[in-house]
């Protein structure tokens, strides 16, 4: 069964980077343009949040509201795709997924099939 | 604020039947875009229950199902039980070129 494993720091200063790495196991990203790569995330006791998508290919897709932030990139040699936030602040502290998006031929429209556990990540001086 | 619009919370005995709405407009739901339902049980990742507005993944019960009408979609659940006492998240895309999610409903069993 595929797994996705979401790792990086807990703990990030306000107005620093935040980065996030997503590891894919049992599923090669690289052999199969069926899925998108996806970031959510979740605040404490709130919803959820879509972050943005990345293609095998590299294509991305971010949530405009935080275009001018966010980063995401893929590494097929690791088999593994990232997330950069920028200048975070206390509003940016949330549970951050990764997740499978299936792709139908229309791009963002499908289901977050496969869900990593997340990791909690917050900002504090 | 969500684009999309759920009740915050709703409740039901052991046995009896709960539904959830999910109501958009226009821009995303009203367009015509699919609804995807995920619940996301106490400490955990969320897990897809409905996809493609009326379609269970393998191993979800039929006791879940959902409809999809108009601006709005439902998340129905029939023959409550304990273990059903999860949060409840809507999913659809917006023609802004975002997916959008509700803000999600707590369900109880009494």
């Amino acid at each position: 069964q595929v797994q996705l494993q979401e790792s990086g720091p807990g703990l990030v200063k306000p107005s620093e980077t935040l980065s996030l790495t997503c590891d894919v196991s049992r599923y090669s990203i690289s052999i199969s343009s069926d899925y998108y790569w996806g970031w959510i995330r979740q605040p404490p006791g709130k919803g959820l949040e879509w972050i943005g998508n990345i293609w095998q290919s590299g294509t991305t897709y971010y949530n405009p509201s935080l275009r001018s932030r966010v980063t995401i990139s893929v590494d097929k040699s690791k088999n593994q795709f990232s997330l950069t936030l920028s200048s975070v602040t206390a509003a940016d502290t949330a549970l951050y997924y990764c997740a499978r998006q299936e792709y139908g031929g229309l791009s963002l429209v499908d289901a977050f099939d496969i869900w990593g556990q997340g990791t909690m990540v917050t900002v504090s001086s | 604020q969500s684009v999309l619009t759920q009740p915050p919370s709703v409740s039901g005995a052991p046995g009896q039947r709960v539904t959830i709405s999910c109501t958009g407009n226009s821009s995303n739901i009203g367009a015509g875009y699919d609804v995807h339902w995920y619940q996301q049980l106490p400490g955990t990742a969320p897990k897809l229950l409905i996809y493609g507005n009326t379609n269970r993944p393998s191993g979800v019960p039929d006791r879940f199902s959902g409809s999809k009408s108009g601006t709005s979609a439902s998340l129905a659940i029939t023959g409550l039980q304990a273990e059903d006492e999860a949060d409840y998240y809507c999913q659809s895309f917006d023609i802004s070129l975002s997916v959008v999610f509700g803000g999600g409903t707590k369900l109880t069993v009494l």
